[in-house]
């Protein structure tokens, strides 16, 4: 079965303290994965998609990398504002059926 | 632009009543999702439409219908509701079913069963 799992859980970090989320799917072939993010109370929000094994996408203090079994979010200097849940999704079997993690609740604290 | 809508905000139902979760999009998607979230669980993909007129089931479809009468509107109903569809549900779009196209989120319903 296909399967995405996230980790941690949950991180707190001091506001500059750079850290890495971790994202491993079992989905064979993968064509897409996809990272969100996610406010309390709102809808998942995009932030990159990756395609293949090697590549890698930055936004402002984000940068998503892609291996074959994993991907990961890396985070430069947090600030506060960077607090959310962050979601990973692999794509599944066509029609665009997407996987999603639970999530890494991240605090970025002053 | 709007992008997504849902409707209502939240919702308090008793137990049996029929319910039905509106969306819209105005970004004319020809592909349009409905996911539930629960916590520790992640979003689980209810229902999809890859165009109008044409609807799947996803993962979690028991329970669950859905309708896609035009390019914009895909509501969720809900025939007889039950506590453990308690949850937030989101509605999403795509421009094409392809697997590697974006899905755009709306803002979600919380739908609270009692």
């Amino acid at each position: 079965e296909d399967q995405v799992t996230q980790s941690p859980e949950a991180l707190r970090l001091q506001e500059g303290e750079s850290s890495s989320l971790n994202c491993s799917y079992t989905v064979s072939g993968l064509r897409g994965l996809f990272w969100y993010r996610q406010d309390p109370g709102k809808g998942p929000e995009f932030l990159f998609t990756l395609y293949s094994a090697g590549e890698e996408k930055e936004k402002e203090r984000l940068k998503a990398t892609l291996t074959k079994k994993e991907s990961f979010l890396h985070i430069t200097a947090p600030k506060p504002e960077d607090s959310a849940t962050y979601l990973c999704a692999s794509e599944a079997g066509g029609y665009n059926k997407l996987i999603f993690g639970a999530g890494t609740r991240l605090a970025v604290h002053p | 632009i709007a992008g997504i809508t849902q409707a209502p905000t939240s919702q308090i139902l008793a137990a049996g009543r029929r319910m039905t979760l509106r969306c819209t999009q105005d970004m004319r998607h020809n592909a349009m999702y409905w996911y539930r979230q629960d916590l520790g669980l992640g979003l689980r993909l209810i229902h999809y439409s890859n165009t109008a007129g044409t609807t799947g089931k996803g993962e979690v479809p028991d329970g669950y219908s859905v309708s896609r009468a035009n390019t914009d509107d895909f509501p969720l109903t809900l025939a007889s509701a039950v506590p453990s569809q308690t949850s937030v549900y989101f509605c999403a779009s795509s421009v094409t079913s392809e697997p590697t196209d974006t899905q755009y989120f709306g803002p979600g319903t919380r739908l609270t069963v009692l």
